[in-house]
């Protein structure tokens, strides 16, 4: 596609469940990156995906977090049994490998919200 | 660890003058890069201007301009002629050079442009 496509836009749901985001990078683009903005806040870097692997799943806050990345494409971030403090807006990037400018481009994000 | 530090949570300023954000930044690395990106209520981050550490020249990019200051680890940016859509959350981001780095990025600032 033309851009990072994220789904779905908006997610509320009940403390306790799973959920499940999506993730389309740009066509290409083998890096592919998993961020979190809670309210009013920065940006938290979670994992970060090189084609299928992910050489640094670092930020990643709990046990309760997993993510996987299928041919070398779309990623799905996964939070178990979520609690409140999970809510946040989840931002996806990616990037061309070894690229020469640095640049990540983003999805227009999943907003989180656990009741 | 690299940190990324933006002290002013929120800026104004006033249709068609020129403000400046501020970012400072700590790293042992002698090539880098560092970014500007907006973030409109759309959510999405765009990339405003770049910079490579190794880059003695600052960037600009017609409104935008930085300037950078590698010894003092300062990346501030500056927009000249604001406009009403300039208003937005703008976040310093650094990342490593080589391969497809992780961004590090700040905590943000609020501008808002006043007619």
């Amino acid at each position: 596609g033309a851009g990072v496509s994220q789904s779905p836009s908006n997610k509320v749901t009940e403390k306790g469940k799973d959920v499940e985001l999506r993730c389309d990078p740009i066509s290409g683009h083998t890096a592919l990156y998993w961020y979190r903005q809670r309210l009013g806040q920065g940006l938290e870097f979670l994992i970060y995906f090189q084609g299928n692997s992910a050489p640094d799943k670092s930020g990643l806050p709990s046990d309760r977090f997993s993510a996987e990345r299928t041919g070398e494409s779309v990623s799905t971030l996964t939070i178990q049994r979520t609690q409140q403090e999970d809510s946040a807006v989840y931002l996806c990037a990616s990037s061309l490998y070894r690229t020469n400018t640095g640049e990540l481009f983003f999805g227009e994000g999943s907003r989180l919200t656990v009741l | 660890a690299q940190t990324v530090t933006q002290s002013q949570p929120e800026m104004s300023v006033q249709e068609a003058e020129t403000v400046t954000l501020s970012c400072t930044y700590d790293t042992s690395e002698s090539d880098y890069y560092l970014f500007w990106y907006k973030q409109p209520p759309s959510r999405q981050m765009i990339l405003v201007i770049r910079q490579e550490a190794y880059k003695q020249q600052n960037a600009t990019e017609n409104r935008f301009s930085v300037n950078f200051q590698k010894a003092a680890k300062s990346f501030s940016l500056k927009i000249s002629d604001s406009q009403l859509g300039d208003a937005a959350m703008y976040f310093c981001a650094y990342s490593r050079q080589g391969g497809s780095e992780k961004l590090v990025f700040g905590k943000g600032t609020k501008l808002t442009v006043n007619p």
